[in-house]
Formats: C-alpha cells, structure tokens, sequence
C-alpha cells in the first residue's frame, strides 16, 4: 500500500516553454500533497503543500505564478513550470499523506531546462 | 540554528555491523519524527515513523526518540552494501496548523563496505 506515481519520470523542455508533471496516489486517498525540489547533492526543499479542492500554501521565496499546483482530487495533483529557465533545471518530487502525519514520494521527475 | 539537524557523514561500517544515526531537532512540542532512505538519484522512501519516547523496530531497523532531550535516532543492524544510501531525518514540526509539514535535515550518507 501507499503507492504514489510520479510522470513523466524524466522531461526536456527548452527554454520559456512550460512543464506539467503529475502526482498520484495510486491505492489510497491522499488528503494532503506536497511538492518539493531537490538539487544535486542537497537536502529536500518543500515548495508547497496542497490540499484537494483548495488553493496549494506556497513556502516562502517560490513563485505561485511560477510553479502552478492544482490538486483537483483525492488522488491526483499537478505542478506546471511555466516559463522555464534552465535554473529551474532539477529534481521534482511529491509527497502524498495518507493519514495526517506519513509522507509517501513519488519516484520524481527530472527536469532540464535547455 | 536549523530546525532538524544531522551529522552530513559519510559514515563508514563494515558489513555485518551496527550502523547509528542522530538527529536533533529544535522545536520541543514536535510530536512526528520520520526515517527515509534515499538513493542516489531516486526519491526518498518512507523506512519508519516513530511518535513516542523509546524504541520502535522494525525488522533490521530501530528508532529511538527521547523527546526530552530532542533527538531522534535510527540503529541499522547487521548493515548490508544495500543499506549504502543517504539516511534522511524528519520531523513534524508545527502540525496540524503548519499543515503537518516535514522538516528534513540534511541527511547522513552511510557507506556499508563488504
């Protein structure tokens, strides 16, 4: 149990163009998603978190306008890049919590901006 | 001060030995406290959850937490060359009201040698 997919698993964009990258849960209803970055060799970065049917929390110093997330249902949320730059070039994780408190990641997405 | 600290390693163990980690962590009222396993290049994996003061096992694994002194640890018996990951702490800090958010330190790279 406690599946969550993650696609494309790997994309290449060229600059200004946007990105779309899908998280689901596969066998459980996630209440909450959450979306993070990683750059080589560096921690986990929390970019936001999102609950189904509402607005995604933004942390401090992402762009909304940038990184789009829309949560439409119990098992699926969407982070768009749009305008992408190659320093936005990185790896893209979410998480889906079954109960209020565990975290499963989906595999990730690497993006790279050309 | 960060919020959820970790030794960045590496730490070295011969196979078959006992390999321990250490967390500390800043906020006294945190009630969640997390172990995930990274990969080179993959996303991190859930390995345990421990909410309560003292040990949780689970199978080759153990997790102690001792709320009054704020620190978390994971004991990794009979390490396999497979153990060789990043070892990722995190804790919930905050809770329902921080939108039960994790706080990843920064990761302890363990190397198991044959």
């Amino acid at each position: 149990g406690a599946v969550v997919s993650q696609h494309p698993s790997r994309v290449i964009c060229k600059s200004g163009t946007s990105v779309k990258i899908e998280c689901r849960s596969l066998d459980f209803q996630a209440t909450t998603m959450f979306w993070y970055r990683q750059f080589p060799k560096q921690s986990l970065m929390l970019m936001a978190t999102s609950n189904e049917g509402s607005k995604a929390t933004y942390e401090q110093g992402v762009e909304k306008d940038k990184f789009l997330i829309n949560h439409a249902s119990l098992t699926l949320s969407t982070l768009t890049v749009t305008s992408a730059h190659p320093e936005d070039s990185s790896f893209y994780i979410c998480s889906a919590s079954r109960w209020a408190y565990e975290q499963y990641f989906g595999p990730g997405t690497r993006l790279t901006v050309t | 001060q960060k919020e959820v600290e970790q030794n960045s390693g590496p730490l070295s163990v011969p196979e078959g030995a006992i390999a321990s980690l250490n967390c500390t962590y800043s906020d006294r009222g945190s009630q969640s406290f997390f172990w995930y396993r990274q990969y080179s290049g993959k996303s991190p994996e859930l390995i345990m959850s421990i909410y309560s003061n003292g040990d949780k096992e689970d199978g080759r694994f153990t997790a102690q937490l001792n709320k009054a002194s704020q620190y978390v640890s994971l004991l990794i018996r009979d390490s396999q060359p497979s153990d060789s990951a990043t070892y990722l702490c995190a804790v919930n800090i905050g809770g329902k009201a921080a939108g039960n958010k994790l706080t990843f330190g920064g990761g302890t790279r363990v190397l198991v040698k044959p």
